[in-house]
């Protein structure tokens, strides 16, 4: 079975620019994940969708927003990017929402220049 | 307070040797999971081992085991027959609100750097 993927695994973007990050779940994974690590933040949750509804929400601006799809694949954007946001986003799954096992993809590096 | 801490920034072991990698936590919530994650220079977070608040044994996985202590609020990880693979970073984590489903995000400590040497 094929594991959690994001695309893309680089990004380099510029100030005021926005973009936009994807995540494929585990096949038959309804819940994805996302997460951004920086070396002086560390792993911090942004939000959590479900059946295509997001269920928690992290503290974050509302810069950073996410859907998910009927496929359940997701997608992140953040917009009006500041110098700030350069950091690993991790994109994570699990079966349900109710499931406690959760797999992580490997992560899309963003850096903001 | 923090809610997960890993008071051991880095730690060194030799090959074939055990290591204890410590995690405390804090919550007042009965239901709970821990959890640990273990990141290569690659990024990728790979799933280690829980841990519920209500099992009774403390889980194993392989090599990996979760020494757990709920009246410590203690949950480490125990790695035996270390292997030169082994050298990472070693994340605890914890979600709350197991039972009344609102358990959605994990809190993340701020990891220990394991170094397996020769």
């Amino acid at each position: 079975k094929a594991g959690v993927t994001q695309t893309p695994r680089y990004l380099i973007k510029t100030r005021g620019q926005q973009v936009t990050l994807s995540c494929s779940p585990i096949s038959g994974h309804r819940s994805v994940s996302w997460y951004q690590q920086t070396p002086g933040q560390g792993l911090q949750f942004l939000f959590e969708y479900f059946s295509e509804t997001q269920r928690n929400k992290g503290n974050f601006p509302g810069r950073f927003s996410g859907r998910q799809f009927s496929n359940s694949r997701s997608e992140m954007n953040v917009s009006t990017l500041e110098l700030g946001d350069s950091a690993l986003y991790l994109c994570a799954s699990r079966l349900g929402a109710v499931h406690n096992e959760q797999f992580f993809g490997p992560g899309t590096r963003l850096t903001v220049l | 307070a923090q809610k997960i801490t890993q008071t051991q920034p880095g730690m060194f072991v030799q090959e074939k040797e055990a290591v204890t990698l410590d995690c405390t936590y804090d919550t007042s919530d009965p239901s709970y999971g821990l959890f640990w994650y273990k990141q290569p220079s690659s990024g990728e977070m790979i799933f280690l081992i829980y841990q519920g608040s209500y099992d009774q044994q403390n889980a194993t996985e392989g090599r990996y085991s979760l020494n757990f202590q709920k009246a410590r609020k203690s949950a480490n990880l125990v790695i035996s027959a270390s292997q030169l693979g082994d050298s990472a970073m070693y994340f605890c984590a914890m979600r709350e609100g197991l039972r009344d489903g609102t358990a959605s995000k994990l809190t993340f400590g701020t990891g220990t750097r394991l170094q397996v040497t020769l």
